[in-house]
């Protein structure tokens, strides 16, 4: 069964802080991808990593897929009260269905 | 910019009624999913459909049904609601890839 484990569920920070969120799996996935949620809102897409090792930038936001491709970070610097919101990491099912499986999310807050 | 929305923000239905959610999209998707959103359990998976009049039960299936008779809408029915299907209801559509574009929620309250 693949399964993807999020840590923290919940991160709490003042403005200007540094945090890193992440996503772990036994399984291998062919990408993963990140989204934000924000209040009242439908989750949006961050990125998509693709290819073990990788690295993408988006501003603050740094992701990283590893290189076994089972496991992704966010790294967030300088963290602003607009990045508050829920994080979501997702993964392609094994059968390519266009199904995903998302991981139980993390919780965000920043404080001013 | 691909658009996908749904009927209500909010709703709030009694015990025993029978819910209508429904989801628009405005952008060729063959595949659209329904999903719940609780704390602590993230998205989980109701029902998935990959083309019209087509449907997959996904991980929590039980007292849901859906329909899809057009390829941009895709109902979600709760027969008979009760009282712990009080939760968040997102739809999502996405092409043949896997990356999938959600609706705003319908925040449903059964009572």
């Amino acid at each position: 069964t693949q399964l993807l484990e999020q840590s923290p569920q919940f991160l709490s920070i003042q403005e200007g802080e540094n945090l890193t969120v992440y996503c772990n799996s036994s399984s291998v996935f062919s990408s993963l991808q990140w989204y934000r949620q924000e209040p009242g809102e439908g989750p949006v897409l961050l990125v998509t990593v693709v290819t073990g090792g990788e690295v993408k930038k988006l501003k603050r936001l740094t992701f990283q897929f590893g290189d076994a491709r089972k496991d992704s970070s966010l790294h967030i610097t300088a963290a602003q009260p607009g990045d508050t919101g829920l994080y979501l990491c997702a993964g392609p099912f094994q059968s390519n269905t266009g199904k995903l499986i998302f991981g139980q999310g993390t919780t965000l807050q920043v404080k001013p | 910019d691909v658009k996908v929305t749904q009927s209500s923000r909010y709703l709030v239905k009694r015990t025993g009624e029978k819910v209508f959610l429904e989801c628009v999209q405005d952008m060729d998707h063959e595949n659209m999913f329904w999903y719940r959103q609780d704390p602590g359990l993230g998205l989980r998976l109701i029902y998935f459909s990959y083309d019209v009049k087509m449907k997959e039960k996904g991980d929590i299936p039980e007292g849901y049904s859906v329909s899809r008779e057009k390829k941009e809408r895709f109902s979600l029915i709760l027969e008979s609601a009760s009282t712990n299907q009080t939760s968040m209801y997102l739809c999502a559509s996405s092409l043949f890839s896997d990356t999938q574009y959600f609706g705003p929620g319908t925040r449903l309250t059964v009572l």
